[in-house]
């Protein structure tokens, strides 16, 4: 059974600009949530989607916005990027509400300059 | 609100020596449910343990073991004979009966094993 993917494992963008990061969820897994790992704030909560809706939100700006589709692919687009967006952008995924286990994937690696 | 903290930022041990882990939560929720996950170099997120809110039964895997108090709202991991192969960062994470699948995790706990 295939992991989690992320593509892209590395991206380099200059500030201003907008990103779209990707995830494809273990099959037959239907919730994907994000997360953003800083040094300095640690692991946080961007927002999950269960079946094409989004269930759950963290306390991040506008700028940061995700979607889903109906096979459970999820992309995560962050808007006029600021030297803060660099981080490690990571994707989980599980199965539903009862299913609490959630598998990361290798997360994609965001630099801001 | 919910809260996980894991107070030892860093610990170094020398290879076969037993290693302990601590992690203390805050929750308002009657059901929840923890979780240790393990972080290689790599970044990837390893998932390591599950455990509900109501199922206080300590459990053993191999080398590692895991405490759960209720009572003083902790959720330990051990390492028995720690192996060079455990360093990671090691996150206890905690998700509400009522937050979906959200997870609040803590600080991490850099686990360095030298040989």
């Amino acid at each position: 059974k295939a992991g989690v993917t992320q593509t892209p494992r590395y991206l380099i963008k200059t500030r201003g600009q907008q990103v779209t990061l990707s995830c494809s969820p273990i099959s037959g897994h239907r919730s994907v949530s994000w997360y953003q790992q800083t040094p300095g704030q640690g692991l946080q909560f961007l927002f999950e989607y269960f079946s094409e809706t989004q269930r759950n939100k963290g306390n991040f700006p506008g700028r940061f916005s995700g979607r889903q589709f109906s096979n459970s692919r999820s992309e995560m687009n962050v808007s006029t990027l600021e030297l803060g967006d660099s981080a490690l952008y990571l994707c989980a995924s599980s199965g539903d509400y009862r299913d609490r286990e959630a598998f990361f994937g290798q997360g994609t690696r965001l630099t801001v300059v | 609100a919910q809260k996980v903290t894991q107070a030892q930022t860093e610990i170094s041990v020398v290879e076969k020596e037993d290693v302990t882990l601590d992690c203390v939560y805050e929750t308002r929720d009657t059901t929840y449910y923890l979780f240790w996950y393990k972080q290689p170099p790599s970044g990837e997120l390893v998932f390591l343990i599950r455990r509900n809110s109501f199922d206080e039964q300590n459990e053993i895997s191999g080398r590692y073991s895991w405490n759960f108090q209720k009572s003083t709202s902790s959720f330990n991991f051990t390492i028995t004979a720690s192996q060079v192969v455990d360093s990671a960062v090691y996150f206890c994470a905690l998700s509400e009966e009522t937050s979906g699948s959200r997870l609040t995790f803590g600080e991490g706990t850099q686990l360095t094993v030298n040989p």
